[in-house]
């Protein structure tokens, strides 16, 4: 059965440091992979996806993603964390109509 | 930018109580979702629906819920006897394709406390 495991329940980081968010997947063929943001009240925006090709996606808000198969992971990065990216984030697997998502890291930044 | 909205944004029910859940999709959406998030918990899928019919349910989707298309616009998630358990924020999503690829829009959520 597919599953998505964000090891990280909460990460605090220092404005202007890097950031890598973990994320896991196990799923049986070829995943389509997400990563999601929620601000708090908002609802769920589309950070990144990744369906094929370059294994190094680029997303909005100064986000990339590294698919990497053989460890089974799809790590979220940002080289250069702003206050306003204190979120929680969520990683999902796409299959058939649904997504699947993993619990979510929350992010703390600190000045 | 068009954008899924949902009424109403927080609900208090009593247990037992029937409980409606409304969702305008972006217009030319074709796929609704919907979504809930227990306090504390990951996203869980509930059921995906398409052409008027459920395409996919989960477990958590029983006989207590059902959705509905009423008319062009509106997409509704229906608790027919609430439980405590119940309580979680309820995201409506929708999708202009089935592709896996397509992106899912969200709303941004209708929280139901039920006591």
């Amino acid at each position: 059965a597919q599953s998505v495991t964000q090891p990280d329940i909460h990460i605090t980081v220092s404005e202007g440091a890097s950031l890598e968010l973990r994320c896991n997947y196990s799923y049986g063929a070829t995943p389509y992979l997400f990563w999601y943001v929620q601000s708090p009240g908002q609802g769920l925006q589309l950070l990144l996806k990744y369906f094929s090709g370059d294994t190094l996606v680029q997303g909005i808000k100064g986000f990339e993603a590294e698919f990497k198969r053989s460890q089974s992971s799809f790590n979220l990065r940002k080289p250069s964390v702003h206050w306003s990216d204190a979120a929680e984030y969520f990683c999902a697997v796409g299959a058939g109509y649904a997504l699947n998502f993993g619990k979510g890291t929350s992010l703390l930044v600190t000045p | 930018e068009p954008e899924v909205t949902q009424t109403p944004s927080h609900q208090v029910t009593q247990m037992g109580q029937e409980v409606i859940l409304r969702c305008v999709p972006i217009s030319n959406h074709l796929y609704f979702y919907w979504y809930r998030q227990i306090l504390g918990q990951k996203v869980e899928f509930l059921v995906s629906f398409y052409n008027n019919e459920i395409s996919e349910k989960s477990e958590i989707f029983d006989d207590q819920f059902s959705v509905e298309r009423p008319d062009g616009s509106n997409f509704t998630l229906k608790i027919r006897s609430t439980k405590l358990e119940d309580s979680a924020m309820y995201f409506c999503a929708s999708r202009a394709s089935g592709a896996n690829t397509g992106e899912l829009f969200f709303g941004e959520g209708s929280r139901l406390t039920v006591l």
